[in-house]
């Protein structure tokens, strides 16, 4: 059974960096798109962004000074780095598989349970 | 940037049939797909490309998209229903999905 799971530190202190992993057990890292979204406590979602099994990645402008996204085939993780965090990225943070088909249909099929971070001193 | 509007909340009865909205700018040129997320939860995808519904999800959810609203449909609603249902496009001139602010639908 294909499934993600989320893996990193729950607790991170303000202007240090969010680091996250993402790891894809019973089936296949390739060939898909890869992305991270998190919700904030009692909200709705917003899209961090999304790598290609080949390394081809995009982001949400309103993080993307702060965000890099990696992927490692080899041991079939994807990874997060959130730079400068504050108490605003305080966020249960999803990892979710991409389905891709053509320029208007893309949507989140397989997700991970997420992991809440908490930025606090 | 793309706008998804949903309301935050609807109502209904057990037995009857939830309707969840989702507005958009022409709409019904993008392909929409519904999540939803129970409390504490991940979401999962209940409909996809409009109206298509993945492996595993009943029939009694379906999906509608015409002009400016697509329309998420739950019929012989039960209290295992209870959740927020989220809408989203993806958005071609950003390149980025986007999500619709979210729906807490409650049974009665």
């Amino acid at each position: 059974q294909e499934q993600l799971q989320e893996s990193g530190p729950g607790l991170v202190k303000p202007s240090e960096t969010l680091s996250l992993t993402c790891t894809v057990s019973g089936g296949s890292i390739n060939s898909y798109y890869w992305s991270w979204i998190r919700q904030p406590p009692g909200k709705g979602l917003e899209y961090i962004g999304y790598i290609y099994y080949r390394g081809r990645t995009n982001y949400n402008p309103s993080l993307n000074s702060r965000v890099t996204i990696s992927v490692d085939t080899s041991n079939k993780q994807f990874s997060l780095k959130l730079t400068s965090v504050t108490a605003a990225d305080t966020a249960v943070y999803y990892c979710a598989r991409t389905r891709w088909f053509g320029e208007f249909l893309r949507y989140f099929d397989l997700w991970g349970r997420g992991t809440l971070v908490t930025v606090s001193s | 940037s793309y706008v998804l509007t949903q309301p935050p909340s609807v109502s209904v009865a057990p037995g009857q049939t939830a309707r969840i909205t989702c507005g958009g700018n022409n709409v019904a040129s993008k392909s929409v797909q519904w999540y939803q997320q129970k409390p504490g939860q991940a979401p999962v995808l209940v409909v996809y490309d409009d109206r298509d519904r993945p492996s595993g999800i009943p029939e009694r959810f379906s999906g509608s998209n015409s002009g400016n609203t697509a329309t998420l449909s739950i019929s012989r609603v039960d209290a295992g229903d209870e959740a927020d249902y989220y809408c989203q496009v993806w958005d071609s001139s950003s390149d980025l999905p986007v999500f619709g602010g979210g729906t807490k639908m409650t049974v009665l």
